[in-house]
């Protein structure tokens, strides 16, 4: 069973629609962490979140951390075809990164 | 770029022998990891170390050993390949348990 569950799991859109992923545990992280993959390269990081209830933006994209630090969402606005990759969240647990199941979009032109 | 370097990048090899994947930081980061990435599994940890001589097991260690001799190397072995260990294989580094995680590009490992 993994600890982080992320939905949806592939997601294909169109150019400038908005979208939401999902995040979600049972357990508390002490901070978590959102990267993105590109095919045939390692998950680079895009940002980290540490206190509950904590909002980032980062250009288009929305980064939220639960208020029990348990779960997380990316929102994307006006979505772009250079947004296509996998998404992963993170969580930090006793020194450990723990990896959700990762989310696939692609964004059509 | 953070200096990763995962070796080999590709690798097909029999089940029932034993393979070593290696990874090599100049960036003297304390905190190593493996981990492998499957299809609807995002990136699942198989064993970290941190510092020299320091490792523990991460959640799917079974059929994996792991040696760390020196700051800068990481090893992973299977000690006897199987079909199911056939995956990408990721080495992450870390400059505390905490930090943002560099990822080298990967070895593909297959074992037929």
């Amino acid at each position: 069973t993994q600890l982080l569950e992320q939905s949806p799991q592939f997601l294909s859109i169109q150019e400038g629609e908005n979208l939401t992923v999902y995040c979600n545990s049972s357990s508390v992280f002490s901070s978590l962490q959102w990267y993105r993959q590109e095919p045939g390269e390692g998950p680079v990081l895009l940002v980290t979140v540490v206190t509950g209830g904590e909002v980032k933006k980062l250009k288009r994209l929305t980064f939220q951390f639960g208020d029990a630090r348990k779960d997380s969402s990316l929102h994307i606005t006006a979505a772009q075809p250079g947004d296509t990759g996998l998404y992963l969240c993170a969580g930090e647990k006793t020194d450990k990164l723990i990896f959700g199941t990762g989310t696939r979009l692609q964004v059509f032109p | 770029d953070a200096g990763i370097t995962q070796s080999p990048r590709h690798k097909v090899t029999e089940t029932g022998t034993p393979v070593t994947l290696r990874c090599h930081q100049t960036e003297n980061h304390r905190y190593m990891y493996w981990y492998r990435q499957d299809p609807g599994h995002g990136l699942r940890l198989i064993h970290y170390s941190y510092g020299v001589k320091d490792t523990d097991k991460g959640e799917v260690s079974d059929g994996y050993s792991v040696s760390r001799s020196k700051t800068e190397d990481f090893l992973l072995t299977l000690e006897s390949a199987t079909s199911s260990q056939t995956s990408v294989y990721f080495c992450a580094i870390a400059l505390t348990g905490t930090a943002e995680a560099f990822f080298g590009q990967g070895t593909r490992l297959t074992v037929v």
